[in-house]
């Protein structure tokens, strides 16, 4: 199956600072990639749908001014999350998709905000 | 919209028995099914998927599923199960978008 890499798999940050995520696929080119959110002991939320050269889709009540999503390259998706608050402490996790409709799952970022 | 029910929030297995996971989904249109498994703290890894063909569908480390339509169910299988497989379960539909289901803690004891 692909290969998804993220950066950093874990991140402290202090209240109101920004954390960027990065998102690698590197097994092909993807053109459209996927952030979620899972809090401890939950599924996975679908936050938006990150196209690459496009504007990114946000799921209804996701604010795109919150989580900012840039996929500038067919390899690479960021998530930004702009001052960040301890509500945002969340894993983070990122995938692509094949061209057979299976979307392959990034290790995960563990966001803790103090 | 589409939506997948995990009835079971833990099942517990005795290691070298057989295991199964329940799932059952709702979508319009032909279903696309997937199983995945999270080990903790880790993204989730594939295991299998149902999209055409034989409704038994094999993937990775022995695991099988069973695709009824008359049922809608995706049930999770497999023969014996291993301590290491104890670990979070997941099942997935796609309609516009990859849904999953709120998970399934398996517990294999030895």
């Amino acid at each position: 199956g692909a290969v998804v890499s993220q950066h950093p798999s874990w991140v402290i940050c202090k209240s109101g600072t920004s954390v960027k995520i990065e998102c690698r696929s590197l097994d092909f080119q993807a053109t459209t990639m996927f952030w979620y959110r899972q809090f401890p002991k939950q599924s996975l939320m679908l936050m938006a749908t990150s196209n690459e050269g496009s504007k990114a889709t946000y799921e209804q009540g996701v604010e795109k001014d919150k989580f900012l999503i840039n996929h500038a390259s067919l390899t690479l998706s960021t998530l930004t999350v702009t001052s960040a608050h301890p509500e945002d402490s969340s894993f983070y996790i990122c995938s692509d998709t094949d061209r057979g409709e299976t979307q392959y799952f990034g290790p995960g970022t563990r966001l803790l905000v103090l | 919209a589409q939506s997948v029910a995990q009835p079971e929030d833990q099942v517990n297995v005795a290691e070298g028995n057989p295991l199964t996971v329940k799932c059952t989904y709702s979508v319009s249109g032909n279903p696309y099914l997937f199983w995945y498994v999270q080990y903790p703290n880790r993204g989730l890894q594939f295991l299998l998927k149902y999209i055409t063909g034989d409704n038994l569908v094999k993937g990775s480390y022995g695991f099988e599923a069973e695709f009824n339509k008359s049922q809608t169910s995706f049930h999770l299988k497999k023969p014996s199960a291993l301590v290491s497989d104890s670990a979070l379960y997941f099942c997935a539909v796609r309609g516009n978008k990859l849904v999953f289901g709120a998970g399934t803690i398996l517990r294999v004891k030895s």
